[in-house]
């Protein structure tokens, strides 16, 4: 079976310009998750998608950064203008959306490493 | 607002070495997983604890979920370099919301 896949794996761009990231989760996987992750911490979930709809954007710099996930499957994520703060890992993770087990496993992709200059 | 948070943030051992890292929170979590992590990758699910209490072994990595899911620990036994990463623990939060907390992460290393 095949993975999360994201494109591309690392992005050098300059302050103020755009980027986009790119994902296609596993097959059949209903719930689809952005994260951000700063260089040794944690990821922070930025956006999550249940097929096509946002079920919680409540950390999404709505002013700079947007995604949508078209047909309930792929997902691109923008930042737009970029800031200097904005270099991180960002994450794509899928999962089959079992809620009523409380065991939803999350499935990570390589992630893309972006650097701001 | 959640937090997970982690101790220790860094432990750097020697091979053969048992250690336990800790994940605590505030909040109750209707599950919490544990991942590990290596440079360049995503994270990847070594386990998953539901049940206040529940105890879980993985080879030599044992788990556990504390009585009133507000926290958890994870211990690692004879330490192997193998074992060199980044640990996260991970609580899903259902009140309100549905949606997976990360703590802030503890980066281990191991030493032959």
């Amino acid at each position: 079976e095949a993975g999360v896949a994201q494109s591309p794996r690392y992005k050098i761009i300059e302050k103020r310009q755009s980027v986009a990231f790119w994902c296609n989760p596993i097959s059949g996987h209903a719930t689809l998750y952005w994260y951000q992750q700063i260089l040794g911490q944690g990821p922070k979930l930025l956006i999550q998608f249940q097929n096509n709809g946002v079920v919680d954007d409540s950390q999404l710099p709505k002013d700079r950064f947007s995604a949508e996930r078209l047909k309930g499957v792929d997902s691109t994520l923008k930042i737009q203008p970029a800031k200097l703060e904005d270099s991180a890992v960002y994450l794509c993770a899928s999962s089959p959306g079992q809620r009523l087990l409380g065991t939803d496993t999350q499935y990570f992709g390589p992630g893309t490493r972006l650097t701001v200059l | 607002t959640q937090l997970l948070e982690q101790s220790p943030q860094f432990l750097s051992i020697q091979e053969g070495e048992n250690l336990t890292v800790y994940c605590n929170s505030s909040s109750v979590f209707s599950s919490l997983q544990w991942y590990r992590q290596e440079p360049g990758e995503g994270p990847v699910l070594l386990v998953t604890v539901v049940t206040g209490g529940e105890v879980k072994k993985l080879k030599r990595l044992t788990f556990q979920f504390g009585d009133a899911r507000k926290d958890s620990s994870l211990h690692i036994t004879a330490a192997q370099p193998g074992d060199t990463g980044l640990y996260l623990c991970a609580g899903l939060y259902t009140s309100g919301t549905y949606k997976y907390i990360f703590g802030t992460g503890t980066r281990l290393k191991v030493l032959a």
